[in-house]
């Protein structure tokens, strides 16, 4: 089951722009992470907050998470034509037998146009 | 560069056949994720391995078993394929997992199977 939920489903921006996706889960987290999916290809890590951490900044991108609202939302700022991708949050929580699983929403396609 | 080897990169296959996917972790990392991307779908989890044992089962069909060996490889066995088993597959492995921290998971470039 999905833990995580990406909004909106799908994104088009023109280049310059920023672009702000959102993501909601249900259960008590430990961390939360983004990832950026190209076309068919590996997922690559963007960025990892920590429950006890509010935002953090790498580069263009802007994160924030409300654990009270249970809700993390992903800042890309003065977007590129090659920020075109698929981006998914994934939630790393306790699962049980000393483990924690990683679970991913079903991401949010941004189109950025030249 | 991932670290992460998955093979082969693409299989055609018939229903009712078997294959196998492999995937080398990178190196120093522990724990071993599989996931399945059907067109226009999110990732679903289908199960973690560490250091060799079952840590936490997602939604995998009682077709499809996997194992982790001493070397760290892993390798998700699907059966009995039908048409819906198409996807992209993914190994993923990060260096925690099992009684510490998750910390970010690197990916492989997947496999695509197509069942036709």
């Amino acid at each position: 089951s999905q833990q995580g939920e990406e909004d909106p489903q799908a994104l088009s921006i023109q280049e310059g722009e920023n672009a702000t996706m959102n993501c909601s889960y249900k259960t008590s987290i430990n961390n939360l992470q983004w990832y950026r999916q190209n076309s068919g290809r590996g997922l690559v890590h963007l960025i990892l907050i920590r429950s006890n951490e509010r935002e953090k900044h790498s580069g263009r991108l802007r994160v924030t998470l409300d654990t009270s609202k249970k809700s993390s939302s992903l800042l890309i700022t003065a977007s590129r034509a090659a920020d075109t991708a698929s981006y998914f949050c994934a939630t790393a929580a306790y699962s049980g037998a000393g483990s924690y699983q990683l679970t991913f929403g079903k991401g949010t396609k941004l189109s950025v146009i030249p | 560069d991932s670290g992460v080897t998955q093979t082969p990169k693409h299989l055609i296959t018939a229903t009712g056949q078997r294959v196998t996917l492999r995937c080398s972790p990178r190196s120093g990392d522990l724990s071993v994720y599989w996931y399945q991307q059907s067109l226009d779908q999110g990732l679903q989890f289908l199960i973690q391995y560490y250091n060799g044992e079952e840590r936490a089962k997602g939604n995998i069909l009682e077709r499809f078993s996997a194992q982790q060996f001493p070397d760290l490889h892993s390798e998700l066995n699907l059966s009995s394929l039908e048409l819906g088993d198409s996807a992209l597959y993914f190994c993923a492995s990060s260096a925690g997992g099992a009684g510490m921290l998750v910390t970010e998971a690197f990916f492989g470039q997947g496999t695509r199977l197509t069942v036709v």
